[in-house]
């Protein structure tokens, strides 16, 4: 199978524009995650979708929204973007467990996007 | 709210030593889920091990291994016959057993040099 997949892989943008990141999950997983990952804060949890419904979102401005897709591709996207918003964004998938006392299931991460904002 | 603390900032070891990583979680919840990732230069994160809290049985994978101290709220990573593939940052994580999520708190990472 193939892995979780983000596209573009190196992003550079200016201060006030806005972007949009793009994650295939791995076939057959429903649940998509992403995180922001700087030097000063770490990896932080940003919001988390499955079956095209935002089910958990983390403490982040309202310039940062994402949607998931019928086909469980994910997207995310930034507006008016701000030099702290430079970081490697970081996708997860995972399949889910349809039971309950299954435990949840393995995340898997893509390569990440590297956003430099100029 | 849960957090994760990785103390070591650096940590090294020889080519076929042994070293141990540390993170200490706090949580009110008594059912969660406890992770140790990996991420190499390359950036890309890999699940090394996860151990159920409920289980009171250490995790093992081959030659990592987890310390799990319920109690303490402790939870270090034992990384045996250490090789130069195993250097990277490694973080801690923790996910509610609660709900319906898969959100994951870090740790702040520990960066491991492996040398030969």
């Amino acid at each position: 199978k193939a892995g979780v997949t983000q596209t573009p892989r190196y992003l550079i943008k200016t201060r006030g524009q806005q972007v949009t990141l793009s994650c295939s999950p791995i076939s057959g997983h429903r649940s998509v995650s992403w995180y922001q990952q700087t030097p000063g804060q770490g990896l932080q949890f940003l919001f988390e979708y499955f079956s095209e419904t935002q089910r958990n979102k983390g403490n982040f401005p309202g310039r940062f929204s994402g949607r998931q897709f019928s086909n469980s591709r994910s997207e995310m996207n930034v507006s008016t973007l701000e030099l702290g918003d430079s970081a490697l964004y970081l996708c997860a998938s995972s399949q889910v467990a349809l039971l309950a006392g299954w435990g949840p299931d393995t995340q898997y991460f893509g390569p990440g996007t590297r956003l430099t904002v100029l | 709210a849960q957090t994760v603390t990785q103390s070591q900032p650096e940590m090294s070891v020889q080519e076929a030593e042994t070293v141990t990583l540390s993170c200490t979680y706090d949580t009110s919840e008594s059912d969660y889920y406890l992770f140790w990732y990996k991420q190499p230069p390359s950036r890309q994160m890999i699940l090394v091990i996860r151990q159920e809290a409920y289980k009171q049985q250490n995790a093992t994978e081959n030659r990592f291994s987890v310390n799990f101290q319920k109690a303490a709220k402790s939870f270090s990573l034992k990384i045996s016959d250490s090789q130069l593939g195993d250097a990277a940052m490694y973080f801690c994580a923790y996910r509610s057993g609660q709900g319906n999520t898969d959100k994951l708190i870090f740790g702040t990472g520990t960066r491991l040099q492996v040398f030969p």
